[in-house]
């Protein structure tokens, strides 16, 4: 079945580590996208990657970094330096990275900083 | 400043009951889409409709029914007979060019709970 991915589903970390999550899809979409959501809040956009080797910051990129090697994959690195990291994070793709396309969501991951 | 605004935060209605999801945008720009997408308690978003900026006809699929109109510059969502697996929260969406570059934004959602 075509579909995003995201694992794991739970994440636990401790402070001072980094921590990285996975989004994988087969819909040969060009664009991926991610998203943090804070209970009671919609979500907002981390970071976008219109086509591989290339990504672009989001309204709240600070202390996240990504990486867009293939066009199947999109993980997302939550470093030390992100002050509030606990949330859900969802990734998303879409055909193509315009205001047209519509973007479908993978299953979540939830972390929790201990 | 807001761009999507989906001012009730929760409603709770009983089942078969008809219910409307409040959505209002704001943009400057002409051309713009607008979605609606359904969190079930899994987490999973899941996408219900997009509409563009052109097309003022409402829509209808199945129990479920959209009222856009831009003179008030709204986006409605409108479930008929609601049912128990109706329960979600509900995000309205607005795509648009921004500066920089193609951005999606999400209202809070609403959280409907349907109860038998």
């Amino acid at each position: 079945d075509g579909g995003i991915t995201q694992s794991p589903k739970y994440l636990f970390r401790k402070e001072g580590q980094n921590v990285t999550l996975s989004c994988e899809q087969n819909l040969n979409h060009d664009a991926m996208y991610w998203y943090r959501q804070d209970p009671g809040q919609g979500l907002r956009l981390i970071y976008y990657s219109q086509i591989v080797n290339d990504f672009q910051k989001g309204d709240i990129a600070e202390g996240y970094s990504v990486s867009r090697e293939k066009k199947e994959s999109f993980p997302l690195t939550v470093t030390s330096a992100q002050k509030n990291p606990t949330a859900f994070y969802l990734c998303a793709s879409s055909g193509r990275a315009d205001l047209t396309d519509t973007q479908y969501f993978g299953p979540g991951t939830r972390l929790t900083v201990l | 400043a807001q761009k999507v605004t989906q001012a009730q935060t929760e409603i709770s209605v009983v089942e078969k009951e008809d219910v409307t999801l409040d959505c209002v945008y704001e943009t400057r720009d002409t051309t713009y889409y607008l979605f609606w997408y359904k969190q079930p308690p899994s987490g999973e978003l899941v996408f219900l409709i997009r509409r563009n900026s052109f097309d003022e006809q409402n829509e209808i699929s199945g129990r479920y029914s959209w009222n856009f109109q831009k003179s008030t510059s709204s986006f409605n969502f409108t479930i008929t007979a609601s049912q128990v697996v109706d329960s979600a929260v509900y995000f309205c969406a607005l795509s648009e060019l921004s500066n920089s570059g193609y951005a999606l934004n999400f209202g809070k959602g609403t959280s409907l709970l349907v109860t038998p």
